[in-house]
């Protein structure tokens, strides 16, 4: 166990349907970041939060959008799904550059 | 170009060989670098993490920067099938807590016993 939690393990969602996948970050670590993983482009950032702020932002679609909570477990929304949306999806956290990132197991999403 | 270039594999040895694994990278303010792996269907575990230029070495791993060149490379001596997985590098600039990790797009590895 990484201490990273991330739920659900799975999702098999339809198209044009709206999903929340959630994530605890590792005890103490303020900072946490989402990616996508497809065969073909690898580990993609999508988004980081610290502490409930946003504080950069990668190749994240419009469709979706991520919120870090007072907790700061964070939850990442994806919204009118399509199939090219079907992925794995990590979230990893750190308590700074000098720690690497903590991934959790991630969500495995598939749009039918 | 991208900002990481990694080696795709597959890459497949016998047991107890040498596994050279090497990432390219084109920005000069990456700082801090990385070897993740990664098992089939599973998050990625940090293995190694290495700051300045040189080597550094952890049991049957030595991880190696070299910044001139923009190269960095990941060394396993006397693999084992255990090791079979898939291998990310993964770079970043400086930015105390805000700092974004750059991933290769990994090397699959398979230790044939």
């Amino acid at each position: 166990d990484s201490g990273v939690t991330q739920t659900p393990k799975h999702l098999i969602t339809a198209t044009g349907q709206r999903v929340t996948l959630r994530c605890s970050p590792r005890s103490g670590d303020l900072s946490v970041y989402w990616y996508q993983q497809s065969l073909d482009q690898g580990l993609q950032f999508l988004i980081q939060y610290y502490n409930g702020e946003e504080r950069a932002k990668g190749n994240i679609l419009e469709r979706f959008s991520a919120q870090q909570f007072p907790d700061l477990h964070s939850e990442l929304n994806l919204s009118s799904l399509e199939l090219g949306d079907s992925a794995l999806y990590f979230c990893a956290s750190s308590g700074g550059a000098a720690d690497g990132y903590t991934f959790g197991s991630g969500t495995r999403l598939t749009v039918v | 170009q991208k900002e990481v270039e990694q080696d795709p594999g597959p890459l497949s040895v016998p047991e107890g060989a040498i596994v050279s694994l090497n990432c390219t990278y084109s920005n000069s303010a990456f700082q801090y670098f990385m070897w993740y792996r990664q098992y089939s269907r599973k998050g990625p575990e940090l293995l190694m993490y290495t700051y300045s230029s040189g080597n550094k070495e952890d049991g049957r791993f030595t991880a190696q920067v070299d910044k001139s060149s923009k190269y960095i490379s990941l060394f396993i001596r006397d693999s084992q099938p255990s090791d079979s997985a898939t291998y990310l590098c993964a770079m970043s600039e400086p930015g105390g807590s805000n700092y974004k990790l750059t991933f290769g797009k990994g090397t699959l590895l398979t230790v044939n016993p």
